[in-house]
Protein backbone atom coordinates (compact mmCIF):
# COMPACT_ATOMS: atom_id res chain seq x y z
CA UNK A 1 0.00 0.00 0.00
CA UNK A 2 1.13 3.45 -1.37
CA UNK A 3 2.09 5.53 2.21
CA UNK A 4 2.64 9.28 1.53
CA UNK A 5 3.34 10.81 5.63
CA UNK A 6 4.18 14.77 5.59
CA UNK A 7 5.78 16.40 8.74
CA UNK A 8 7.50 19.48 9.81
CA UNK A 9 4.42 21.80 9.60
CA UNK A 10 3.41 24.39 12.37
CA UNK A 11 3.15 28.00 13.59
CA UNK A 12 6.15 30.22 12.40
CA UNK A 13 6.58 34.16 11.62
CA UNK A 14 6.68 36.03 8.91
CA UNK A 15 10.21 36.14 7.51
CA UNK A 16 10.97 32.54 8.76
CA UNK A 17 11.47 29.62 7.50
CA UNK A 18 10.13 25.70 8.09
CA UNK A 19 11.64 22.31 6.34
CA UNK A 20 8.72 19.88 5.52
CA UNK A 21 9.49 16.33 5.49
CA UNK A 22 7.14 13.48 3.69
CA UNK A 23 8.04 9.88 4.02
CA UNK A 24 7.01 7.38 1.73
CA UNK A 25 6.76 4.08 1.61
CA UNK A 26 4.65 0.95 -0.14
CA UNK A 27 6.49 1.65 -3.87
CA UNK A 28 9.63 2.21 -5.45
CA UNK A 29 10.46 5.95 -4.65
CA UNK A 30 13.23 6.53 -6.56
CA UNK A 31 11.36 5.57 -10.08
CA UNK A 32 8.87 8.36 -9.53
CA UNK A 33 8.79 12.15 -9.76
CA UNK A 34 7.28 13.48 -6.44
CA UNK A 35 5.02 16.46 -6.42
CA UNK A 36 4.32 19.58 -3.45
CA UNK A 37 0.83 20.57 -3.70
CA UNK A 38 -0.93 23.59 -1.11
CA UNK A 39 -4.25 24.33 0.04
CA UNK A 40 -4.84 27.33 2.01
CA UNK A 41 -7.56 27.32 4.24
CA UNK A 42 -11.28 27.07 2.34
CA UNK A 43 -9.78 27.62 -0.52
CA UNK A 44 -8.74 25.40 -3.64
CA UNK A 45 -4.84 23.73 -4.83
CA UNK A 46 -2.34 24.64 -6.20
CA UNK A 47 0.84 23.13 -7.54
CA UNK A 48 3.96 24.06 -6.36
CA UNK A 49 6.81 22.09 -6.93
CA UNK A 50 7.70 19.14 -8.52
CA UNK A 51 11.00 17.23 -8.64
CA UNK A 52 12.34 14.20 -11.31
CA UNK A 53 13.02 10.76 -9.93
CA UNK A 54 17.09 11.82 -9.63
CA UNK A 55 16.46 14.98 -7.98
CA UNK A 56 17.81 16.99 -11.17
CA UNK A 57 15.23 18.74 -12.49
CA UNK A 58 12.72 20.82 -10.27
CA UNK A 59 10.03 23.26 -11.35
CA UNK A 60 8.60 25.52 -9.13
CA UNK A 61 5.19 27.93 -9.55
CA UNK A 62 6.31 31.88 -9.55
CA UNK A 63 4.99 32.13 -6.12
CA UNK A 64 7.70 30.39 -4.43
CA UNK A 65 10.53 30.38 -7.06
CA UNK A 66 13.50 31.81 -5.27
CA UNK A 67 12.21 31.31 -1.43
CA UNK A 68 11.33 27.76 -1.53
CA UNK A 69 13.52 24.88 -2.61
CA UNK A 70 12.29 20.95 -3.46
CA UNK A 71 14.45 18.17 -2.54
CA UNK A 72 14.51 14.42 -2.27
CA UNK A 73 16.87 11.27 -0.63
CA UNK A 74 16.25 8.38 -2.40
CA UNK A 75 17.84 6.49 -0.22
CA UNK A 76 15.86 7.70 2.97
CA UNK A 77 12.56 7.54 0.46
CA UNK A 78 11.76 11.00 1.12
CA UNK A 79 10.54 14.42 -0.24
CA UNK A 80 11.37 17.48 1.31
CA UNK A 81 10.24 21.24 1.02
CA UNK A 82 12.91 23.87 2.41
CA UNK A 83 10.19 27.11 2.63
CA UNK A 84 12.09 30.90 3.77
CA UNK A 85 11.26 34.10 3.36
CA UNK A 86 7.70 32.51 4.52
CA UNK A 87 4.49 35.39 4.32
CA UNK A 88 1.27 35.32 5.65
CA UNK A 89 -0.64 34.16 2.42
CA UNK A 90 2.20 30.73 2.52
CA UNK A 91 -0.69 30.25 5.33
CA UNK A 92 -1.74 26.32 3.68
CA UNK A 93 -2.08 22.75 4.44
CA UNK A 94 0.96 21.41 2.08
CA UNK A 95 0.28 17.95 0.97
CA UNK A 96 3.26 15.63 -0.94
CA UNK A 97 1.82 13.95 -3.91
CA UNK A 98 3.23 11.03 -6.56
CA UNK A 99 2.30 8.93 -9.95
CA UNK A 100 1.31 10.58 -13.16
CA UNK A 101 0.51 14.02 -11.63
CA UNK A 102 -1.78 12.89 -8.67
CA UNK A 103 -2.52 9.32 -8.22
CA UNK A 104 -1.65 9.03 -4.81
CA UNK A 105 -1.75 11.99 -2.07
CA UNK A 106 -0.61 12.56 1.51
CA UNK A 107 -2.69 13.46 4.57
CA UNK A 108 -1.23 17.02 4.47
CA UNK A 109 0.60 19.01 7.15
CA UNK A 110 -0.39 22.66 8.22
CA UNK A 111 1.59 25.34 7.70
CA UNK A 112 0.40 28.73 9.74
CA UNK A 113 2.17 32.14 9.11
CA UNK A 114 1.46 34.72 11.47
CA UNK A 115 3.05 36.84 14.12
CA UNK B 1 -0.51 30.24 -16.56
CA UNK B 2 -3.40 27.83 -18.12
CA UNK B 3 -6.21 28.42 -16.73
CA UNK B 4 -9.21 26.34 -15.85
CA UNK B 5 -12.71 27.29 -15.44
CA UNK B 6 -15.05 25.09 -14.09
CA UNK B 7 -18.95 25.49 -14.06
CA UNK B 8 -21.13 25.37 -12.02
CA UNK B 9 -19.43 26.41 -9.24
CA UNK B 10 -22.08 24.95 -6.65
CA UNK B 11 -23.84 21.75 -7.66
CA UNK B 12 -27.18 21.07 -5.03
CA UNK B 13 -28.38 17.22 -6.72
CA UNK B 14 -30.92 15.04 -5.65
CA UNK B 15 -29.74 11.25 -4.63
CA UNK B 16 -30.13 8.89 -7.87
CA UNK B 17 -30.19 12.14 -9.68
CA UNK B 18 -27.39 12.65 -12.42
CA UNK B 19 -24.33 15.40 -12.21
CA UNK B 20 -22.38 17.13 -14.81
CA UNK B 21 -19.37 19.52 -14.39
CA UNK B 22 -17.98 21.15 -16.99
CA UNK B 23 -13.98 22.36 -17.42
CA UNK B 24 -12.73 24.35 -20.31
CA UNK B 25 -8.89 25.75 -20.58
CA UNK B 26 -7.51 28.44 -21.77
CA UNK B 27 -5.38 26.43 -24.27
CA UNK B 28 -5.32 23.07 -25.66
CA UNK B 29 -4.26 20.20 -23.08
CA UNK B 30 -2.58 18.18 -25.51
CA UNK B 31 0.72 17.59 -25.09
CA UNK B 32 3.67 17.36 -27.02
CA UNK B 33 3.50 13.23 -26.19
CA UNK B 34 -0.01 13.29 -27.52
CA UNK B 35 -1.39 12.48 -24.09
CA UNK B 36 -3.77 15.26 -22.67
CA UNK B 37 -3.50 15.81 -19.25
CA UNK B 38 -6.58 16.38 -17.74
CA UNK B 39 -7.42 14.78 -14.67
CA UNK B 40 -10.48 15.13 -12.29
CA UNK B 41 -10.03 15.33 -8.28
CA UNK B 42 -12.71 14.48 -5.71
CA UNK B 43 -12.01 16.27 -2.15
CA UNK B 44 -14.27 14.99 0.57
CA UNK B 45 -14.97 17.22 3.57
CA UNK B 46 -11.68 17.25 5.91
CA UNK B 47 -10.10 14.89 3.32
CA UNK B 48 -6.67 15.02 1.17
CA UNK B 49 -7.66 14.91 -2.71
CA UNK B 50 -8.30 11.74 -4.47
CA UNK B 51 -7.53 11.19 -7.92
CA UNK B 52 -10.64 9.99 -10.06
CA UNK B 53 -10.08 10.37 -13.74
CA UNK B 54 -6.79 10.61 -15.44
CA UNK B 55 -5.57 11.45 -19.21
CA UNK B 56 -9.89 12.82 -19.21
CA UNK B 57 -11.34 9.54 -19.08
CA UNK B 58 -9.83 6.76 -17.58
CA UNK B 59 -11.08 5.83 -14.64
CA UNK B 60 -8.34 5.30 -11.44
CA UNK B 61 -8.54 1.95 -9.55
CA UNK B 62 -11.31 1.55 -6.97
CA UNK B 63 -13.48 4.72 -8.67
CA UNK B 64 -17.36 3.58 -8.92
CA UNK B 65 -18.15 3.26 -12.81
CA UNK B 66 -20.90 6.13 -12.13
CA UNK B 67 -18.01 8.21 -12.61
CA UNK B 68 -16.91 9.16 -15.90
CA UNK B 69 -14.77 11.81 -18.12
CA UNK B 70 -15.13 12.96 -21.46
CA UNK B 71 -13.84 16.21 -23.66
CA UNK B 72 -10.98 17.51 -25.76
CA UNK B 73 -8.60 20.10 -26.56
CA UNK B 74 -10.23 22.61 -24.08
CA UNK B 75 -13.58 21.19 -23.06
CA UNK B 76 -13.74 18.40 -20.80
CA UNK B 77 -16.70 17.12 -18.62
CA UNK B 78 -16.92 14.82 -15.47
CA UNK B 79 -19.92 12.69 -15.01
CA UNK B 80 -21.50 11.13 -12.16
CA UNK B 81 -24.48 9.11 -13.20
CA UNK B 82 -26.26 8.62 -10.05
CA UNK B 83 -25.16 10.88 -6.98
CA UNK B 84 -24.89 8.73 -3.59
CA UNK B 85 -24.04 10.75 -0.49
CA UNK B 86 -20.88 9.66 -0.50
CA UNK B 87 -19.93 11.88 -3.41
CA UNK B 88 -20.57 14.96 -1.34
CA UNK B 89 -17.40 17.52 -1.82
CA UNK B 90 -15.78 19.49 -3.97
CA UNK B 91 -14.60 18.05 -7.41
CA UNK B 92 -11.64 19.66 -9.21
CA UNK B 93 -10.29 19.50 -12.56
CA UNK B 94 -6.96 19.95 -13.53
CA UNK B 95 -4.37 20.37 -16.51
CA UNK B 96 -1.17 18.78 -16.34
CA UNK B 97 0.17 19.51 -19.63
CA UNK B 98 1.71 22.71 -19.11
CA UNK B 99 3.93 23.93 -16.20
CA UNK B 100 2.90 25.07 -13.69
CA UNK B 101 0.13 22.94 -13.66
CA UNK B 102 -3.27 24.40 -12.62
CA UNK B 103 -6.91 23.32 -10.99
CA UNK B 104 -9.82 24.87 -11.71
CA UNK B 105 -11.44 26.85 -8.59
CA UNK B 106 -13.58 23.64 -8.04
CA UNK B 107 -17.14 22.64 -8.07
CA UNK B 108 -19.36 22.15 -4.68
CA UNK B 109 -21.52 19.46 -4.65
CA UNK B 110 -24.30 19.04 -2.32
CA UNK B 111 -27.41 17.06 -1.93
CA UNK B 112 -31.03 19.02 -2.39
Amino acid sequence: EVQLVESGGGLVQPGGSLRLSCAASGFTFSNFWMYWVRQAPGKGLEWMAIIKQDGSEQYYVDSVKGRFTISRDNAKNSLYLQMNSLRAEDTAMYYCATDSRGRFWGQGTLVTVSS
Amino acid sequence: DVVMTQSPLSLPVTLGQPASISCRSSQSLVHSDGNTYLNWFQQRPGQSPRRLINKVSNRDSGVPDRFSGSGSGTDFTLKISRVEAEDVGVYYCMQGTHWPWTFGQGTKVEIK
